[in-house]
């Protein structure tokens, strides 16, 4: 089984850019893995930001972007908020099967 | 709008069975996959795996075929997870998931089912 790797932890003020990443065991990231990241907030469910790679929920601040870079799938938050601490987590389909990244602990600090 | 609604908590015994449903809204429910993901607590994402809801046919990820079991009563657009024989170790939140093509991906509110004696 596929294993997916995300940064376990990161942390940056207010105002700056960061950009999560999301890699494959089994090579580089496409966008036929249907990409999609989740934001979760203590004691809440996850809520979606953004599927198949680049594509917004009509909730989705327009300070987050995703985007294939380098063979992985990518989060881009630019100008982050405080509100934006949270775990982020990605999600690959290999044919169907879903794995998840272990998830990045964003702290905004 | 993709909405999923799911049953409310549970505690059980260990050896005890629950279920737990998902009502689906906003979309054509047979059109697309339900998928079941659990968060144990402190813990990340996991997919346990999905049913189509057009067939019927479940696909478990693996280390969940045997006490994990889905089905469907689409009279009600519901999906519907079981699990038998508990053990402590199941203890989690189980969310619904469902991804609609250009449209999104819904999560149910969870569902936290607690084993315990």
């Amino acid at each position: 089984q596929a294993v997916v790797t995300q940064e376990p932890s990161l942390t940056l003020s207010p105002g700056e850019t960061v950009t999560l990443t999301c890699g494959s065991s089994t090579g580089a990231v496409t966008s036929g893995h249907y990409p999609c990241w989740f934001q979760q907030k203590p004691g809440q469910a996850p809520t979606t930001l953004i599927y198949g790679t680049i594509n917004k929920e009509s909730w989705t601040p327009a300070r987050f972007s995703g985007s294939l870079l380098g063979g992985k799938a990518a989060l881009t938050l630019s100008g982050a908020q405080p509100e934006d601490e949270a775990d982020y987590y990605c999600l690959l389909s290999y044919s169907g099967t879903w794995v998840f990244g272990g998830g990045t602990k964003l702290t905004v600090l | 709008q993709v909405q999923l609604v799911q049953s409310g908590s549970e505690l059980k015994k260990p050896g005890a069975s629950v279920k737990v449903s998902c009502k689906a809204s906003g979309y054509t429910f047979t059109s697309y996959p339900t998928n079941w993901v659990r968060q144990a607590p402190g813990q990340g994402l996991e997919w346990v795996g999905w049913i189509n809801t057009n067939t019927g046919n479940p696909t478990y990820a693996q280390g969940f075929a045997g006490r994990f079991v889905f089905s469907l009563d689409t009279s009600v657009s519901t999906a519907y997870l079981q699990i038998a024989g508990l053990e402590a170790e199941d203890t989690a939140i189980y969310y619904c998931v469902t991804v609609v093509p250009n449209s999104g991906v819904g999560w149910g509110q969870g569902t936290l089912v607690t084993v315990s004696s």
